[in-house]
């Protein structure tokens, strides 16, 4: 199956630090995604971006597909931004199901 | 318009006895996919449901169980629970190919 790894593992900043994390997948995927894990569990969804990029206010992601890598830009760090960051993406349109990488584990200083 | 609910937030079972956990999706949305996350193996795919079909499976045994109703809302079962069956079971639905996936918040599942 296709296997997800995601950098760093850990990232402590300062609020208002900048950031990018990085997201390489071991085959193609073609419904790569982002989310943002909070600490109550609630995955929300960032970016669905299979390649290009997107950008949503303070967040950004590129997608490079030919090359099976992901990242994902936070600027203007806040505090509300902690959490768990994790990829994922699949093979299928949707019905291989998501493998998520192990996240990046985001902690903003005040 | 109302996200993915997934009912009881939290649940305490018994090893031995089994567990039913649902799923509401988005309006409109006929895919509904169920995870499985613990602290030691991750996020991890159980199975997806299309319009009452099951499309795939991951790798669970079979104890792990589900269907998928005509207005598209999802159950999982688990029977014979175990102790490692402990961690929080989350549910996403989808408009289909194309589209991302929108999660629940998740059934915290205790296994005692």
């Amino acid at each position: 199956g296709i296997q997800v790894e995601q950098s760093p593992p850990d990232l402590i900043l300062q609020e208002g630090a900048n950031s990018t994390l990085r997201c390489n997948f071991s085959d193609s995927v073609n419904n790569l995604q982002w989310f943002h894990q909070n600490p109550w569990g609630q995955l929300i969804n960032l970016f669905y971006i299979p390649s290009g990029t997107k950008q949503n206010g303070r967040l950004s992601a590129t997608t490079v597909a030919t090359e099976r890598y992901s990242l994902l830009y936070i600027s203007s760090s806040q505090t509300t931004d902690s959490g768990v960051y994790f990829c994922a993406g699949g093979a299928g349109g949707g019905a291989d199901g998501l493998t998520f990488g192990k996240g990046t584990h985001l902690i903003i200083q005040p | 318009k109302a996200g993915v609910t997934q009912t009881p937030r939290y649940l305490i079972k018994t090893r031995g006895q089994q567990v039913t956990l649902s799923c509401s999706p988005i309006s409109g949305h006929r895919s509904v996919s169920w995870y499985q996350q613990t602290p030691g193996q991750g996020l991890q795919f159980l199975f997806e449901y299309f319009s009452e079909t099951q499309r795939n499976k991951g790798n669970f045994p079979g104890r792990f169980s589900g269907r998928q109703f005509s207005n598209s809302r999802s159950e999982m079962n688990v029977s014979t629970l175990e102790l490692g069956d402990s961690a929080l079971y989350l549910c996403a639905s989808s408009a289909g190919t194309g589209y991302g996936y929108t999660f629940g918040s998740g059934t915290r599942l205790t296994v005692v």
